[in-house]
């Protein structure tokens, strides 16, 4: 049973745009949610990442919107650039993230110039 | 680098094998995860040490056997594998305390089983 559902599987926008990437999870237990971006040959990096209590947060370009109600939440990349061409995972845990991370299967987003 | 080092980065073993990846961080964390991460699969938590004690086990196989020396080292053992746990296998270490619980991951062994 796939606990996070990320979509969609693979991404292409175009230089400047925004691209979204959406996750939802089913336990209602999970109260930290963070994104992470993977280059080829590299580990996850954390990207940003956001608790219950808030319903947005914004770092740089990156923004995670959260909808506590509909157990959903999103990435969105404003004036995306190809640089932030990689693989995107969405990620949940409880207990603030002491027991791991439970991850969607990725998003693959390519920016095109 | 993230300060968390992982060896090797590639390792290619038969099904009779016994090999081990190790991993080290350098941050002075004091919990460490062991990942597998297959195509077109969810990472998948595979082990959770918090302070050198194990408190997560994830249905992993017996053939993959964790060990934690202190709180700056990880093991994974192998042995006996199947080609299909041929994978990325990543380990991360956090430092759980506090608000923030970021988990800092290596680069990753790449294995393959033949």
């Amino acid at each position: 049973q796939q606990q996070v559902k990320q979509s969609p599987q693979s991404l292409i926008v175009q230089k400047g745009g925004i691209s979204i990437i959406n996750c939802a999870y089913e336990n209602t237990a999970f109260d930290y949610f963070p994104w992470y971006q993977q280059f080829p040959g590299k580990g996850p990096a954390l990207l940003i990442a956001i608790r219950p209590d808030v319903s947005e947060k914004k770092e740089g370009r990156f923004t995670i919107s959260f909808n506590k109600s509909a157990k959903q939440f999103s990435l969105h990349i404003m004036d995306s650039q190809p640089g932030d061409s990689a693989t995107y995972f969405c990620a949940a845990s409880q207990g603030g993230g002491a027991d791991g991370l439970t991850f969607g299967k990725g998003t693959h987003l390519i920016i095109q110039p | 680098e993230t300060g968390v080092t992982q060896t090797p980065r590639h390792l290619v073993m038969g099904m009779t094998n016994k090999k081990s990846l190790k991993c080290e961080q350098h941050l002075g964390h004091n919990a460490m995860y062991w990942y597998k991460q297959s195509a077109k699969k969810p990472l998948e938590l595979m082990f959770v040490y918090n302070f050198k004690e194990q408190t997560e086990n994830n249905s992993v196989p017996s053939r993959f056997s964790p060990e934690c020396p202190n709180s700056s080292h990880l093991f994974l053992h192998l042995h006996t594998l199947q080609p299909e746990d041929s994978a990325l296998y990543l380990c991360a270490s956090s430092a759980q305390t506090g608000y923030s619980t970021e988990a800092f991951f290596g680069q990753g062994t790449r294995l393959t089983v033949v």
